[in-house]
């Protein structure tokens, strides 16, 4: 694809319940971040891959949040026993080699979880 | 936690008229760009500029960085309704890869 997607575009779980979202970044981009963005905020830094390897996660609010990226390519983020303040937008972004070396981030539309 | 302030927090002015917006920072930076978020979309990339420049053009956007004040702002000459948007700043760390955004300037242009 042309852009950064993002899958699901929402979703609502109940309290305690496991979730996953999903980012698929621009073929050949390098570097992927995830951030998340709660209502009248900028986003939140959450974690940074470059390649497979999650080179900065300082911004994960805690264990219950993790992220992958096997490939290289395809990245999903996991939250397990989801609390009502993890309800928030889910932005994952993708560039060519790193936001610090001067590229821009490319974004998704982001994942718009809510918890009940 | 954000690393950066926007001011003002919300700015509301007629077609055509300009519109600057200020960003404030908290450490050294490697080099600083502002994004544009329409309502309920993802944000898109307007302008970067490096902590060794001063001052950058994108056809209608002005972009001044002060590393010594920490600051930078953004002007969009000659705004349209369409450039109604939220306006965010992100800056990069010289020490880490953190990719830290600030608050937001919810700009309103009134046709």
């Amino acid at each position: 694809g042309a852009g950064v997607s993002q899958t699901p575009s929402n979703k609502v779980t109940e309290k305690g319940k496991y979730v996953e979202l999903r980012c698929d970044p621009i073929s050949g981009h390098t570097a992927l971040y995830w951030y998340r963005q709660s209502l009248g905020q900028g986003p939140e830094f959450l974690i940074y891959f470059q390649g497979t390897g999650a080179a900065d996660d300082s911004g994960l609010p805690n264990d219950r949040f993790f992220a992958v990226r096997p490939e290289g390519s395809v990245s999903t983020l996991k939250i397990q026993r989801t609390e009502r303040g993890d309800s928030a937008v889910y932005l994952c972004a993708s560039s060519l080699i790193s936001a610090r070396q001067g590229n821009e981030q490319f974004f998704g539309p982001g994942t718009r979880l809510t918890v009940l | 936690s954000q690393q950066g302030e926007e001011d003002p927090q919300a700015l509301s002015i007629q077609e055509g008229e300009n519109a600057t917006m200020n960003c404030s920072y908290k450490t050294s930076i490697n080099n600083l760009q502002w994004y544009r978020q329409n309502s309920g979309r993802g944000l898109v990339h307007l302008i970067l500029i490096r902590s060794n420049e001063r001052e950058k053009h994108s056809g209608r956007l002005r972009v001044t960085l002060d590393t010594s004040k920490k600051s930078s702002s953004l002007l969009i000459t000659a705004s349209r309704a369409a450039d109604t948007a939220s306006y965010f700043c992100a800056t990069v760390s010289n020490t880490g890869n953190q990719f830290y955004f600030g608050t937001g300037t919810s700009l309103t242009v009134i046709p």
